[in-house]
């Protein structure tokens, strides 16, 4: 069955310092892969999203995510991160049937 | 402005009592989604439409029932809440066949089932 397993439920970071958020997912096929944001209190928004092509991914606010196929991951990174990042990350696999699953979520923290 | 909303925002009900959650979508978009966000669990697909009249389970389609009779509106409807549906319910949609595609989400329905 397809999953998504984000391992670290909290990460704390000082602000100025390079952050990488981890993502394993289990997926028969290629996988259309994202990750999105949710600020406290908002809804979610897409950074970055993944289907072919270079496995290195650009996306909004400075964040990047590098595809490996071989380690079935999708990690995001920032190389320096900034208090305004302090929010959840989700990474989700959109799957064969037209179904999205999402992981369970990292909570960021960072200090100034 | 583009964007999902959901109506309402907050929502304390009791046990039994009907209730139906409102989304709507100004984007043409095909697709439309539900999902419930619970601590620890993440975000859960709840109920999903690829267009108009055309609607398909998700992982946590139990206690709750949808329709897709216009495009831009797709309403969550639990007939019989229980406890064990509070949590926050998100709405989201997307120009294709979502698989692919960006989502858009609303801000949240926080629901609280006494």
């Amino acid at each position: 069955a397809q999953s998504v397993t984000q391992p670290d439920i909290h990460i704390t970071v000082s602000e100025g310092a390079s952050l990488e958020l981890r993502c394993n997912y289990s997926y028969g096929a290629t996988p259309y892969l994202f990750w999105y944001v949710q600020s406290p209190g908002q809804g979610l928004q897409l950074l970055l999203k993944y289907f072919s092509g270079d496995t290195l991914v650009q996306g909004i606010k400075g964040f990047e995510a590098e595809f490996k196929r071989s380690q079935s991951s999708f990690n995001l990174r920032k190389p320096s991160v900034h208090w305004s990042d302090a929010a959840e990350y989700f990474c989700a696999v959109g799957s064969g049937t037209y179904k999205y699953i999402f992981g369970t979520g990292t909570r960021l923290k960072v200090l100034a | 402005e583009a964007q999902v909303t959901q109506n309402p925002r907050y929502l304390i009900t009791v046990t039994g009592k009907k209730l139906t959650v409102t989304c709507s979508q100004n984007m043409n978009h095909e697709y439309m989604s539900w999902y419930r966000q619970d601590p620890g669990l993440g975000l859960r697909q709840i109920y999903y439409s690829m267009n108009v009249e055309v609607t398909d389970k998700g992982d946590v389609p139990e206690g709750y029932k949808v329709s897709r009779k216009e495009k831009r509106n797709f309403p969550l409807i639990l007939e019989s809440p229980s406890p064990n549906q509070t949590s926050l319910y998100f709405c989201a949609s997307s120009p294709d066949r979502g698989r692919t595609d960006t989502q858009y989400f609303g801000p949240g329905t926080r629901l609280t089932v006494l």
